[in-house]
C-alpha cells in the first residue's frame, strides 16, 4: 500500500521570504500523480499545485514551485515570497493512476507566516 | 462558477442516530469523492462515485454508505451512529482525475 510522509509538523516562515515544505511517498508504481493541498481556518481543501508522475519537468504556480526527485520518491513544495495569506495546513498527497478518486494523504505541515 | 458545495455545514448528532450528508459537485463534474478527516487518522478516502455508480472505495465499515444521482450530486450515509464517527466529512468534485479535485467546505459531525 502507498504511503505519504510529511515529517514537518509545523513550520514557520517570515513573510515574503521562502520556505520548503517536504514530502515523501512510498510506492511500487511507476505511473501515478501528487498533489499538495492548502487548508487554511475556513477548512476547505484547496490545490497548490500537482505534478504528474511520467513528467520529469517540475512544476510551478505562481509562487509555488515542487522538486520532484522520483528515484528518491520525494516532493517538496516550495513557496516564494510567502505572504500571511499562505498560512495554512499543507497536505501532500498521493494518486495512484487507476485507483479513481482515491487520493492518499500525508499527516500535514502547519505553516505559520510571521509578519 | 459555484464551486463544491456541502450541507449542512455543521450537525450534531446521538449515538445510534443515522446521518445523510448532501455535495453538490460543480456543474459538469461527474465524479464525486468523499473523505473523512479526523485529528487522529488525518484524511481518509470513503468512496467515489462517477455517473451515478461507485467505482472505487476505501476501508470503513458498511455502516458508510453513499449514492449519486443523475445529476451528480451525491449523498453519503452514516447508520448507527459511534462517537468515532465525529469528523470533518469532505466532498471532491473533478472533471478528470489528473487534473485534480476541488474541495468543499465540508460538513462537521459531531456525535454525542
Amino acid at each position: 500500500a502507498q504511503t505519504v510522509t510529511q515529517s514537518q509538523p509545523e513550520m514557520s516562515v517570515q513573510e515574503a521570504e521562502t520556505v520548503t515544505l517536504s514530502c515523501t511517498y512510498d510506492t511500487s508504481e511507476s505511473d501515478y500523480y501528487l498533489f499538495w493541498y492548502k487548508q487554511p481556518p475556513s477548512r476547505q481543501m484547496i490545490l497548490v499545485i500537482r505534478q504528474e508522475a511520467y513528467k520529469q519537468q517540475n512544476a510551478t504556480e505562481n509562487r509555488f514551485s515542487v522538486n520532484f526527485q522520483k528515484a528518491a520518491k520525494s516532493f517538496s513544495l516550495k513557496i516564494s515570497d510567502s505572504q500571511l495569506g499562505d498560512a495554512a495546513m499543507y497536505f501532500c498527497a498521493y494518486r495512484s493512476k487507476g485507483s479513481q478518486g482515491n487520493l492518499i494523504f500525508g499527516k500535514g505541515t502547519k505553516l505559520s507566516v510571521k509578519p | 462558477k459555484a464551486g463544491v458545495t456541502q450541507t449542512p455545514r455543521y450537525l450534531i448528532k446521538t449515538r445510534g442516530q443515522q446521518v445523510t450528508l448532501s455535495c453538490s459537485p460543480i456543474s459538469g463534474h461527474r465524479s464525486v469523492s468523499w473523505y473523512q478527516q479526523t485529528p487522529g487518522q488525518g484524511l481518509q478516502f470513503l468512496f467515489e462515485y462517477f455517473s451515478e455508480t461507485q467505482r472505487n472505495k476505501g476501508n470503513f465499515p458498511g455502516r458508510f454508505s453513499g449514492r449519486q444521482f443523475s445529476n451528480s450530486r451525491s449523498e453519503m450515509n452514516v447508520s448507527t451512529l459511534e462517537l468515532g464517527d465525529s469528523a470533518l466529512y469532505l466532498c471532491a468534485s473533478s472533471f478528470r482525475d489528473i487534473y485534480g479535485y476541488t474541495f468543499g467546505s465540508g460538513t462537521r459531525l459531531t456525535v454525542v
